[in-house]
């Protein structure tokens, strides 16, 4: 079974411009999750898709956003992009909302804003 | 809000020394714990959990055992190789969802190095 999928694996903007990021779950899993990995904060919460509603949102501005649609792939959209947005964006997928399965992540999309 | 604290480190060892990473919790109800290991270049990978309290994760020759009683989840191996060089992060998921966010809380990771 394919793992997740994410894409692209590196992009490299200049503030003020927006992104999206794709993110292509496990077949079967209808759940998604979107992390933010930096040097400074660490791994932190985004957002979390389930039947094509957002359901869970971490403490990121507004212009933070994302969807899901009906085959489960996610994309997160990161607008008006800033310094600060320069990050590892990591997607994770599993089979429900059930807290207790198991979350599996892709490789992640490296971000360079200059 | 939600916490985890772990040792950041870089932690050096030497192969088929003893490993204990600390981690210990500070949340709600009763969240799950996991711990997942980040290889260089990679996304993150889960190598053990538990859901409840005395729950005994393992996994590859790691261990964790979660307990409510010190909030802790400290993982231990053995045995360690050259080949577990890795970050390892701890992390919870909540038990209830308030209707905030209920992503998974990890910790800032612990940066292992073992020495042939």
């Amino acid at each position: 079974k394919a793992g997740v999928t994410q894409t692209p694996r590196y992009l490299i903007k200049t503030r003020g411009q927006q992104v999206t990021l794709s993110c292509s779950p496990i077949s079967g899993h209808r759940s998604v999750s979107w992390y933010q990995q930096t040097p400074g904060q660490g791994l932190q919460f985004l957002f979390e898709y389930f039947s094509e509603t957002q359901r869970n949102k971490g403490n990121f501005p507004g212009r933070f956003s994302g969807r899901q649609f009906s085959n489960s792939r996610s994309e997160m959209n990161v607008s008006t992009l800033e310094l600060g947005d320069s990050a590892l964006y990591l997607c994770a997928s599993s089979l429900n909302r059930d807290r207790y399965n198991e979350q599996f992540f892709g490789p992640g999309t490296r971000l360079t804003v200059l | 809000g939600d916490s985890v604290t772990q040792m950041e480190g870089p932690v050096t060892l030497s192969e088929e020394a003893f490993l204990t990473i600390n981690c210990t919790y500070t949340a709600t109800g009763y969240p799950s714990l996991f711990w997942y290991v980040q290889y260089p270049g990679e996304g993150l990978q889960l190598l053990l959990k538990a859901t409840k309290a005395d729950d005994k994760g393992s996994n590859k020759g790691f261990e964790a055992t979660y307990r409510k009683e010190t909030t802790s989840f400290h993982l231990e191996k053995g045995s360690v190789q050259v080949s577990d060089s890795a970050v390892y992060f701890c992390a919870l998921r909540p038990m209830y969802s308030g209707g905030g966010a209920d992503g998974l809380t990890f910790g800032k990771g612990t940066h292992l190095i073992i020495q042939p």
